[in-house]
Protein backbone atom coordinates (compact mmCIF):
# COMPACT_ATOMS: atom_id res chain seq x y z
CA UNK A 1 0.00 0.00 0.00
CA UNK A 2 1.21 3.30 -0.93
CA UNK A 3 1.86 5.45 2.20
CA UNK A 4 1.25 9.61 2.19
CA UNK A 5 2.85 11.27 -0.73
CA UNK A 6 4.34 14.86 -0.39
CA UNK A 7 6.56 16.82 -2.41
CA UNK A 8 8.68 18.88 -2.84
CA UNK A 9 11.06 17.47 0.58
CA UNK A 10 13.05 20.95 0.69
CA UNK A 11 12.18 24.20 -0.15
CA UNK A 12 13.94 27.41 0.60
CA UNK A 13 12.90 30.55 -0.45
CA UNK A 14 13.29 34.29 0.78
CA UNK A 15 10.91 35.85 2.82
CA UNK A 16 7.64 37.46 1.20
CA UNK A 17 8.28 34.94 -1.36
CA UNK A 18 5.21 32.52 -2.08
CA UNK A 19 5.60 28.51 -1.64
CA UNK A 20 3.21 25.58 -2.47
CA UNK A 21 3.25 22.57 -0.99
CA UNK A 22 1.45 19.18 -2.46
CA UNK A 23 0.14 16.00 -0.49
CA UNK A 24 -1.78 13.03 -1.90
CA UNK A 25 -2.98 11.14 0.90
CA UNK A 26 -3.73 7.07 0.97
CA UNK A 27 -5.92 5.67 -1.62
CA UNK A 28 -9.19 5.97 -0.41
CA UNK A 29 -8.85 8.00 3.18
CA UNK A 30 -11.45 10.94 3.36
CA UNK A 31 -9.66 12.69 5.88
CA UNK A 32 -6.66 14.78 5.34
CA UNK A 33 -5.08 16.49 7.79
CA UNK A 34 -1.89 19.77 7.58
CA UNK A 35 0.54 19.81 10.45
CA UNK A 36 3.42 22.36 11.08
CA UNK A 37 6.25 20.97 13.41
CA UNK A 38 9.07 23.55 13.71
CA UNK A 39 12.31 22.38 14.93
CA UNK A 40 12.16 21.15 18.29
CA UNK A 41 8.65 20.92 18.45
CA UNK A 42 5.87 18.22 18.18
CA UNK A 43 3.20 18.93 15.10
CA UNK A 44 0.55 21.49 15.16
CA UNK A 45 -2.81 21.09 13.52
CA UNK A 46 -2.70 24.26 10.66
CA UNK A 47 -5.73 22.24 8.56
CA UNK A 48 -8.23 19.40 9.16
CA UNK A 49 -9.86 18.21 5.63
CA UNK A 50 -13.24 15.57 5.28
CA UNK A 51 -13.47 14.94 1.84
CA UNK A 52 -13.62 18.58 -0.18
CA UNK A 53 -14.75 20.39 2.87
CA UNK A 54 -12.51 21.90 5.91
CA UNK A 55 -13.51 20.51 9.13
CA UNK A 56 -10.90 22.54 11.53
CA UNK A 57 -9.13 25.52 10.16
CA UNK A 58 -9.02 27.29 13.70
CA UNK A 59 -4.99 26.94 13.86
CA UNK A 60 -4.56 28.27 10.36
CA UNK A 61 -3.13 31.86 9.72
CA UNK A 62 -5.33 32.52 7.75
CA UNK A 63 -3.93 35.93 6.19
CA UNK A 64 -1.30 34.57 4.92
CA UNK A 65 -1.89 30.20 4.86
CA UNK A 66 -4.71 28.61 3.06
CA UNK A 67 -5.34 25.45 1.30
CA UNK A 68 -7.58 23.49 -1.04
CA UNK A 69 -8.49 19.79 -1.33
CA UNK A 70 -11.12 20.44 -4.86
CA UNK A 71 -11.93 17.20 -5.44
CA UNK A 72 -11.40 15.57 -2.03
CA UNK A 73 -7.98 13.51 -3.01
CA UNK A 74 -5.37 15.72 -2.97
CA UNK A 75 -4.30 18.97 -1.74
CA UNK A 76 -2.42 21.50 -1.51
CA UNK A 77 -1.22 24.16 1.18
CA UNK A 78 -0.06 27.69 0.33
CA UNK A 79 1.85 30.28 2.01
CA UNK A 80 1.95 34.02 0.80
CA UNK A 81 4.15 35.89 1.86
CA UNK A 82 6.48 33.62 3.80
CA UNK A 83 7.92 34.83 7.29
CA UNK A 84 10.61 34.06 8.93
CA UNK A 85 8.73 31.95 11.81
CA UNK A 86 7.25 29.84 9.11
CA UNK A 87 10.66 28.32 8.91
CA UNK A 88 9.66 24.12 9.53
CA UNK A 89 8.56 20.93 8.64
CA UNK A 90 5.21 20.66 6.90
CA UNK A 91 3.69 17.33 7.50
CA UNK A 92 0.64 15.94 5.46
CA UNK A 93 -0.98 13.12 7.32
CA UNK A 94 -4.45 11.58 6.13
CA UNK A 95 -6.94 8.34 7.60
CA UNK A 96 -9.84 6.48 6.63
CA UNK A 97 -12.89 8.64 8.27
CA UNK A 98 -11.41 11.11 10.92
CA UNK A 99 -13.15 9.71 13.55
CA UNK A 100 -12.14 9.10 17.26
CA UNK A 101 -9.30 7.19 17.76
CA UNK A 102 -8.68 6.29 14.06
CA UNK A 103 -4.87 5.80 12.82
CA UNK A 104 -3.39 8.67 11.58
CA UNK A 105 -0.43 7.97 8.45
CA UNK A 106 2.10 10.61 8.22
CA UNK A 107 4.10 11.67 5.06
CA UNK A 108 7.85 12.33 5.42
CA UNK A 109 7.00 16.40 5.03
CA UNK A 110 8.30 18.98 3.37
CA UNK A 111 11.30 21.21 5.05
CA UNK A 112 10.58 24.97 4.08
CA UNK A 113 13.77 27.61 5.24
CA UNK A 114 12.62 31.08 4.84
CA UNK A 115 15.90 33.44 4.75
CA UNK B 1 -3.35 26.03 22.76
CA UNK B 2 -3.45 22.83 25.29
CA UNK B 3 -0.08 21.98 26.56
CA UNK B 4 1.47 18.21 26.95
CA UNK B 5 4.51 18.54 28.96
CA UNK B 6 6.55 15.47 28.34
CA UNK B 7 9.92 14.44 29.72
CA UNK B 8 12.71 14.17 29.55
CA UNK B 9 13.87 16.15 26.53
CA UNK B 10 16.35 14.35 25.83
CA UNK B 11 18.06 10.86 26.71
CA UNK B 12 21.21 8.99 26.13
CA UNK B 13 21.81 5.35 26.68
CA UNK B 14 24.11 2.78 26.33
CA UNK B 15 22.16 -0.29 23.97
CA UNK B 16 20.48 -3.06 26.46
CA UNK B 17 19.55 -0.37 28.89
CA UNK B 18 15.91 0.87 29.70
CA UNK B 19 14.31 3.75 29.10
CA UNK B 20 10.98 5.73 30.30
CA UNK B 21 9.30 8.48 29.45
CA UNK B 22 6.50 9.95 30.36
CA UNK B 23 3.21 13.02 29.51
CA UNK B 24 1.74 15.49 31.74
CA UNK B 25 -1.07 17.90 31.24
CA UNK B 26 -3.42 19.75 33.20
CA UNK B 27 -6.48 18.61 31.09
CA UNK B 28 -8.22 15.28 31.09
CA UNK B 29 -7.94 13.12 27.75
CA UNK B 30 -9.75 10.67 26.15
CA UNK B 31 -6.91 9.08 24.04
CA UNK B 32 -3.32 8.70 24.50
CA UNK B 33 -0.55 8.12 21.44
CA UNK B 34 2.90 7.25 21.49
CA UNK B 35 4.69 7.81 18.33
CA UNK B 36 8.12 7.90 16.91
CA UNK B 37 9.96 10.17 14.45
CA UNK B 38 12.75 9.41 12.81
CA UNK B 39 15.28 12.43 10.56
CA UNK B 40 13.65 13.33 7.79
CA UNK B 41 10.38 11.31 8.21
CA UNK B 42 6.93 12.04 9.98
CA UNK B 43 5.91 10.14 12.82
CA UNK B 44 4.67 6.72 13.33
CA UNK B 45 2.27 5.14 15.73
CA UNK B 46 3.58 3.10 18.05
CA UNK B 47 0.75 2.51 20.72
CA UNK B 48 -2.57 3.90 21.72
CA UNK B 49 -4.19 3.99 24.74
CA UNK B 50 -8.13 4.64 25.00
CA UNK B 51 -8.72 3.81 28.67
CA UNK B 52 -7.58 5.20 31.96
CA UNK B 53 -5.41 2.39 33.57
CA UNK B 54 -4.77 0.46 30.31
CA UNK B 55 -1.42 -1.32 30.14
CA UNK B 56 -0.69 -2.56 26.41
CA UNK B 57 2.77 -3.62 25.00
CA UNK B 58 3.77 -3.75 21.72
CA UNK B 59 7.15 -5.91 21.72
CA UNK B 60 9.87 -4.10 23.70
CA UNK B 61 7.37 -1.03 24.55
CA UNK B 62 5.41 -0.95 27.22
CA UNK B 63 2.41 1.88 27.83
CA UNK B 64 0.28 2.84 30.25
CA UNK B 65 -2.81 5.43 30.31
CA UNK B 66 -3.08 7.38 33.58
CA UNK B 67 -5.74 6.22 35.89
CA UNK B 68 -6.41 10.29 36.30
CA UNK B 69 -6.68 10.52 32.72
CA UNK B 70 -3.96 13.95 32.74
CA UNK B 71 -0.79 11.28 32.02
CA UNK B 72 0.98 8.40 30.28
CA UNK B 73 4.40 6.89 29.64
CA UNK B 74 5.88 5.09 28.00
CA UNK B 75 8.97 2.02 28.75
CA UNK B 76 11.55 0.92 26.17
CA UNK B 77 13.06 -2.25 27.26
CA UNK B 78 16.65 -3.68 25.88
CA UNK B 79 17.28 -0.70 23.98
CA UNK B 80 18.85 -1.15 20.47
CA UNK B 81 20.63 1.14 18.21
CA UNK B 82 17.42 1.15 15.55
CA UNK B 83 15.35 2.85 18.74
CA UNK B 84 17.09 6.52 18.23
CA UNK B 85 14.68 8.71 17.50
CA UNK B 86 12.37 11.28 18.70
CA UNK B 87 9.31 10.17 20.77
CA UNK B 88 6.27 12.30 20.90
CA UNK B 89 3.59 11.58 22.70
CA UNK B 90 -0.01 13.10 21.80
CA UNK B 91 -3.41 13.13 23.13
CA UNK B 92 -7.48 13.96 22.14
CA UNK B 93 -8.90 15.84 24.25
CA UNK B 94 -12.20 14.81 26.54
CA UNK B 95 -14.78 17.02 25.19
CA UNK B 96 -12.82 18.36 22.21
CA UNK B 97 -12.62 17.75 18.39
CA UNK B 98 -10.68 14.97 17.15
CA UNK B 99 -7.93 17.36 16.86
CA UNK B 100 -4.39 15.88 18.25
CA UNK B 101 -2.30 18.01 20.51
CA UNK B 102 1.33 16.62 20.87
CA UNK B 103 4.16 16.75 23.39
CA UNK B 104 7.64 18.47 22.71
CA UNK B 105 9.27 14.61 21.95
CA UNK B 106 11.82 13.44 23.56
CA UNK B 107 14.96 12.55 21.78
CA UNK B 108 16.78 9.21 22.51
CA UNK B 109 20.29 8.20 21.91
CA UNK B 110 21.18 4.76 22.15
CA UNK B 111 24.88 4.23 22.27
CA UNK B 112 26.14 0.58 21.25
Amino acid sequence: EAGVAQSPRYKIIEKRQSVAFWCNPISGHATLYWYQQILGQGPKLLIQFQNNGVVDDSQLPKDRFSAERLKGVDSTLKIQPAKLEDSAVYLCASSLWGALNEKLFFGSGTQLSVL
Amino acid sequence: GQQLNQSPQSMFIQEGEDVSMNCTSSSIFNTWLWYKQDPGEGPVLLIALYKAGELTSNGRLTAQFGITRKDSFLNISASIPSDVGIYFCAGQLKGGSEKLVFGKGMKLTVNP
